[in-house]
C-alpha cells in the first residue's frame, strides 16, 4: 500500500508567518486530502483536492497538487498560535471512497 | 459536514480483558466505516474497512481474530480488541464513509489504556 510522506517532520514558527508543509506519495490517487489533528485529538478535515485540480483555496489555506510529481503542499497563511497542531495529507485511490491513506504528518508549531 | 460519533473517547482495561469501541454516523447511512489505529506521535494506520451487512477486510498484519469488527447497521460499527495486553494501548479512530460523500467523516476517536 502507499504510504506518504510529509516534509518537514516538525515546524516551528511564529505568529503571523506563513507555514508550508509538503506531502508526496507513491500511487495514482483520486484525490488528496489535508487534516488537522490536535494533540490526542480526533481528525478534522481542512480541504480536498481532486486529482484533476491543481491548487485550492479555503480562507487561510492553500493546497497544491502535482500528480506528475506526485505531490502536493499546503501552505497555511499568517499562522496563529490556534494552529499549533499535526497535519497529516491523505489519499483516496480507491473506488469504495473514503479508503485513506495518510503521510506521516508534520507537527507545527505556532509560537505567540 | 456529516457527523461521527466514537464511544468511548477514553478507556483503561486491565490486560487480558474485552474492550468495545463503537462508532456511529448521526446524520447519514454509512455502508463503510474504517477503523485505523495511531500510535504516538504517529500516523494513522487502516486496520479493517467494515462494510455493513458483510464481513470486514483487514489489513495485512491486522490480526482478525484480536480486533473483531462488526457492522450491522448503516449507523453503527463496533471494534473489540479482545483478551487486551498493553502492546494493544493506543489511539483508535473510526471514519464513515458513503457513496454521497467524498470525503471521509471521522469519529473523535479512542484511547485505549491496558494495564
Amino acid at each position: 500500500s502507499q504510504q506518504g510522506e510529509e516534509d518537514p517532520q516538525a515546524l516551528s514558527i511564529q505568529e503571523g508567518e506563513n507555514a508550508t508543509m509538503n506531502c508526496s506519495y507513491k500511487t495514482s490517487i483520486n484525490n488528496l486530502q489535508w487534516y488537522r489533528q490536535n494533540s490526542g485529538r480526533g481528525l478534522v478535515h481542512l480541504i480536498l483536492i481532486r486529482s484533476n485540480e491543481r491548487e485550492k483555496h479555503s480562507g487561510r489555506l492553500r493546497v497544491t497538487l502535482d500528480t506528475s510529481k506526485k505531490s502536493s503542499s499546503l501552505l497555511i497563511t499568517a499562522s496563529r498560535a490556534a494552529d499549533t497542531a499535526s497535519y497529516f495529507c491523505a489519499t483516496d485511490a480507491g473506488t469504495s471512497g473514503s479508503r485513506l491513506t495518510f503521510g506521516e504528518g508534520t507537527q507545527l508549531t505556532v509560537n505567540p | 459536514g456529516a457527523v461521527v460519533s466514537q464511544h468511548p473517547s477514553r478507556v483503561i482495561c486491565k490486560s487480558g480483558t474485552s474492550v468495545k469501541i463503537e462508532c456511529r454516523s448521526l446524520d447519514f447511512q454509512a455502508t463503510t466505516m474504517f477503523w485505523y489505529r495511531q500510535f504516538p506521535k504517529k500516523s494513522l494506520m487502516l486496520m479493517a474497512t467494515s462494510n455493513e451487512g458483510s464481513k470486514a477486510t483487514y489489513e495485512q498484519g491486522v490480526e482478525k481474530d484480536k480486533f473483531l469488527i462488526n457492522h450491522a447497521s448503516l449507523t453503527l460499527s463496533t471494534l473489540t480488541v479482545t483478551s487486551a495486553h498493553p502492546e494493544d494501548s493506543s489511539f483508535y479512530i473510526c471514519s464513515a464513509g458513503d457513496r454521497l460523500y467524498t470525503e471521509a467523516f471521522f469519529g473523535q476517536g479512542t484511547r485505549l489504556t491496558v494495564v
